[in-house]
């Protein structure tokens, strides 16, 4: 199956800091999601991205599918953008996201 | 719209006994999933359910049993836990029956965090 592959797996930051987290992926996909998890554990959705540039406030996210990988950035972040961030993808053909292990992020005061 | 629920929250088992972890959406979605958590593991995908009336196994179904009661609920049964079965369950439901559509967005329920001693 397709495989997912987060990088770094642990990020501190301080408060205000930028930040980029990568995701690649070893086949072509239809279907890619940016999840972020908080410490009490809900899972809530980022962005939907399959290719192209989005953005949402302080976050943003770009997929270049054809070279399999994906970059969430988070500008000047807060202590509230702790937790881990999932990058989820699903392969053409597929109907099932696979998820790679996450990055867990520490933003101190 | 309440999105994803799910129960219990919390739930210990003794190895041997059963359960039925419950889950519903309000959104009229089509698709549901079970997955579990398991630290540096992320979420692995158990069973799940493109419409009402249909299922398939995921990753990891060994041990597990679901039903897809109606459109709204999917649940999951552990016939004879193990401790192995020890993780966070969460159940999902997917808005977009086609990728490639504008928003195909997984929505997440709350987890149930379930021990088996």
């Amino acid at each position: 199956g397709i495989q997912v592959e987060q990088s770094p797996p642990d990020l501190i930051l301080q408060e205000g800091a930028n930040s980029t987290l990568r995701c690649n992926f070893s086949d072509s996909v239809n279907n890619l999601q940016w999840f972020h998890q908080n410490p009490w554990g809900q899972l809530i959705n980022l962005f939907y991205i399959p290719s192209g540039t989005k953005q949402n406030g302080r976050l943003s996210a770009t997929t270049v599918a054809t070279e399999r990988y994906s970059l969430l950035y988070i500008s000047s972040s807060q202590t509230t953008d702790s937790g881990v961030y999932f990058c989820a993808v699903m392969n053409s053909g597929y109907s099932t996201l696979t998820f790679g292990k996450g990055t867990m992020l520490l933003v101190s005061p | 719209n309440a999105g994803v629920t799910q129960t219990p929250k919390f739930q210990v088992l003794k190895t041997g006994q059963s359960m039925t972890l419950q889950c519903a959406q309000d959104m009229n979605h089509n698709s549901m999933y079970w997955y579990r958590q398991d630290p540096g593991m992320g979420l692995r995908l158990i069973y799940y359910s493109a419409s009402e009336g249909t299922t398939d196994k995921g990753e990891v179904p060994n041990g597990y049993n679901v039903s897809r009661l109606n459109k709204r609920e999917f649940s999951l049964r552990l016939e004879s836990a193990a401790p192995s079965q020890t993780s966070v369950y969460f159940c999902a439901s997917r808005s977009g029956g086609t990728s490639g559509r504008y928003t195909d967005t997984q929505y997440f329920g709350p987890g149930t965090r379930l021990t088996v001693l």
